[in-house]
């Protein structure tokens, strides 16, 4: 298993260009998620999906959309960059469950520079 | 929003030492859990509590689900230079949607 993986892992970006994030995972986990990290500002969730075809809006959703097509993939789209979604982004995922074993489990993160 | 309280935010210690951090919320909680992300790479599930006054050891790590359900702490005992790192503790609250909170994270440096 490869687990939760992001594509790409670096990017710079314009202010005003638009990008997606791509974020698969092959455990058959329902729900996934994506965050973004900043520095002292710890997680803070931007969009988040409990199955295949269903998206929800998160903590910080402003300047960000989603879409799980697939169950195995969620997209993170940004449509007009802005310097202040320089971050690093993490997805997670996780199956239906409430135990140790049904925790997030979290990719290696995509580091994201808008000049 | 929710937020949860984490202390301290940094920590220099001495190999050997232990360590001691904690989070607390407003509200209460039905889940605390604690992570350890190395850098550069994604935050990896240390600890998992869901009763009040759960006490729980992975190794050299322990953390305890505070028993008035609105706090958490976790203990390191005998550090060592491998556990450098960012501890963050998230939870979820009663009444939410099942989404996880995290705390701000304590960032942890070990001298050799």
């Amino acid at each position: 298993n490869a687990g939760v993986t992001q594509t790409p892992k670096f990017r710079v970006l314009k202010t005003g260009q638009s990008m997606t994030l791509l974020c698969a995972q092959d455990m058959n986990h329902e729900y996934m998620y994506w965050y973004r990290q900043d520095p002292g500002m710890g997680l803070r969730l931007i969009h988040y999906s409990v199955g295949e075809g269903t998206t929800a809006k998160g903590e910080v959703p402003d300047g960000y959309n989603v879409s799980r097509l697939k169950k195995q993939n969620f997209l993170l789209g940004l449509e007009s960059a802005a310097p202040s979604q320089t971050s690093v982004y993490f997805c997670a995922s996780r199956p239906h469950g409430s135990s140790s074993y049904n925790e997030q489990f979290f990719g290696p993160g995509t580091r994201l520079t808008v000049l | 929003g929710q937020q949860l309280n984490q202390s301290p935010q940094s920590m220099f210690i001495q190999e050997g030492e232990d360590v001691s951090m904690n989070c607390t919320s407003s509200s209460i909680f039905n889940t605390w859990l604690w992570y350890k992300q190395d850098p550069g790479e994604g935050p990896v599930l240390l600890i998992a509590l869901y009763k009040a006054g759960e006490l729980t050891s992975n190794g050299r790590l322990t953390a305890q689900f505070g028993i008035t359900r609105k706090d958490s702490f976790l203990n390191i005992s005998a550090s060592i230079p491998s556990d450098v790192g960012i501890y963050f503790c998230a939870g979820r609250f009663v009444g939410s949607q099942g989404n996880l909170i995290f705390g701000k994270g304590t960032k942890l440096s070990v001298k050799p």
